[in-house]
């Protein structure tokens, strides 16, 4: 079965450093999301992505976070100069689009530490 | 605009006992409807959705959610619950090609 991919599970930066998070979605899934969950709270929407562009974002993502799509296979979420507060559970998700788009895949999420 | 409420933080029940987790939505338009699980350190698993037709809707490791559309709930249940169905449990709504919106979460702690 298709499914989401996310690279590394866990990550450990210093704060002020720059992240990656990588995000393979499924193949032939035209709309792209990242979600955010700070230990112990609750999963909150980051940027939806759709044709090469920010489609909706959240009050969270501000100028510290951008996101790309490199090539035809994998989405990326950068911040650019972490903080502690940064430290959470990063989730990929993907939808196939279209009139029928009835489901987000989720990725098993990258693990976050701003140390 | 559309929103999910799930009352219940957490919800303690005892090994074999029935439980159900309430989900409540409000949205202006038809939305689908789902319940994710999330055991311990590990990512969002889909447990089922409804999307339409019969309301009762059968997931996976035996649990199943009622659609009441004049209540706008859709609570999920278990007859039985296992030391293995403690985890979080994140009822969500989707609309379109618009974002997942997620409740806050239940967590679901199974006594011995």
């Amino acid at each position: 079965e298709p499914e989401v991919t996310q690279t590394p599970s866990h990550q450990v930066t210093q704060m002020g450093q720059e992240v990656i998070l990588r995000c393979v979605p499924i193949s032939n899934h035209l709309y792209f999301y990242w979600y955010r969950q700070i230990l112990g709270q609750k999963v909150e929407f980051l940027v939806s992505f759709y044709n090469n562009e920010i489609s909706e974002k959240s009050e969270i993502f501000d100028d510290q976070f951008s996101v790309e799509r490199p090539d035809g296979s994998n989405f990326t979420l950068k911040i650019r100069s972490t903080k502690l507060e940064d430290s959470a559970m990063y989730f990929c998700a993907s939808s196939e689009g279209g009139a029928s788009d009835t489901e987000a895949f989720f990725g098993q999420g990258t693990r976050l530490t701003v140390v | 605009a559309q929103s999910v409420t799930q009352l219940d933080s957490q919800v303690p029940v005892f090994e074999e006992a029935p439980v159900e987790l309430r989900c409540n939505y409000s949205s202006s338009v038809s939305v689908y409807l789902f319940w994710y699980v999330q055991y311990p350190n590990q990512g969002l698993q889909l447990l089922l959705k409804y999307l339409s037709g019969s309301t009762l809707v059968k997931g996976i490791n035996g649990f199943e959610a009622e659609f009441n559309k004049s209540q706008t709930s859709f609570h999920l249940r278990k007859p039985s619950v296992h030391i293995s169905d403690t985890a979080e449990y994140f009822c969500a709504v989707l609309r379109g090609y618009q974002k997942v919106t997620f409740g806050t979460g239940t967590k679901l702690q199974v006594i011995p």
